[in-house]
């Protein structure tokens, strides 16, 4: 499983767009992008699913440059509500045992 | 509504005294997983299970177990609680083992004296 590295926490105001990036430098060729949030006492909730590129969805935004050794989940036009932890996940799920590893996330704090 | 339930939402235990967390989808989802989350170390998975009578272990299974019986349901057993499993416990589910998107519960917060 490619480790990840995010910082450990971010501060933004309300209408800031909000980029947190994801460095996974041992990712591997057939890995996913994945990027969950959570909120103070609730469980992770999905937010996106990325390859390469750009993905885009009503909630976020997700780039991928070419070389997939990192990935930076946009946010754009942020408000209170969105302060949360921020989980960037990378893998492949192929049957079997295998799982997405959660690490510690990245808290974003949103201000007015 | 497509929801995952657990319960109970908060428990206060002693030691040795079993319990069980329950936790059941309504979404017909093939997959389900137990996590702990402790602070400082993220999310961590317990045990998992595929389908129905088809369950392994996670990454820290010692002290639980875990019974699929229903698809549908996904109860998480404590035998003999310990003070080190205190924390805080989601149950997911995602629609089969090869889907990203999963869907967690609320949460058990569990402190065992």
């Amino acid at each position: 499983l490619a480790k990840t590295t995010q910082p450990i926490s971010m501060d933004s105001y309300e209408g800031q767009e909000v980029n947190i990036t994801c460095s996974h430098n041992n990712i591997a060729t057939n890995d996913y992008i994945t990027w969950y949030q959570q909120f103070p006492s609730q469980g992770p909730r999905f937010i996106i699913q990325g390859y390469k590129t750009k993905v885009t969805n009503e909630v976020a935004s997700l780039f991928i440059p070419a070389d997939r050794k990192s990935s930076t989940l946009s946010l754009p036009r942020v408000s209170l509500s969105d302060t949360a932890v921020y989980y960037c996940l990378v893998g492949i799920l192929t049957g079997g045992g295998n799982k997405l590893t959660f690490g510690t996330g990245t808290q974003l704090k949103v201000e007015l | 509504e497509a929801q995952v339930t657990q319960n109970p939402r908060y428990l206060i235990t002693v030691t040795g005294k079993k319990l069980t967390v329950t936790c059941s989808q309504n979404m017909n989802h093939e997959y389900m997983s137990w996590y702990r989350q402790d602070p400082g170390l993220g999310l961590r998975q317990i045990y998992y299970s595929m389908n129905v009578e088809v369950t392994d272990k996670g990454d820290v299974p010692e002290g639980y177990k875990v019974s699929r019986k229903e698809k549908r349901n996904f109860p998480l057993i404590l035998e003999s609680p310990s003070p080190n499993q205190t924390s805080l416990y989601f149950c997911a589910s995602r629609r089969t083992a090869l889907v990203y998107e999963q869907y967690f519960g609320p949460g058990t917060r569990l402190t065992v004296t």
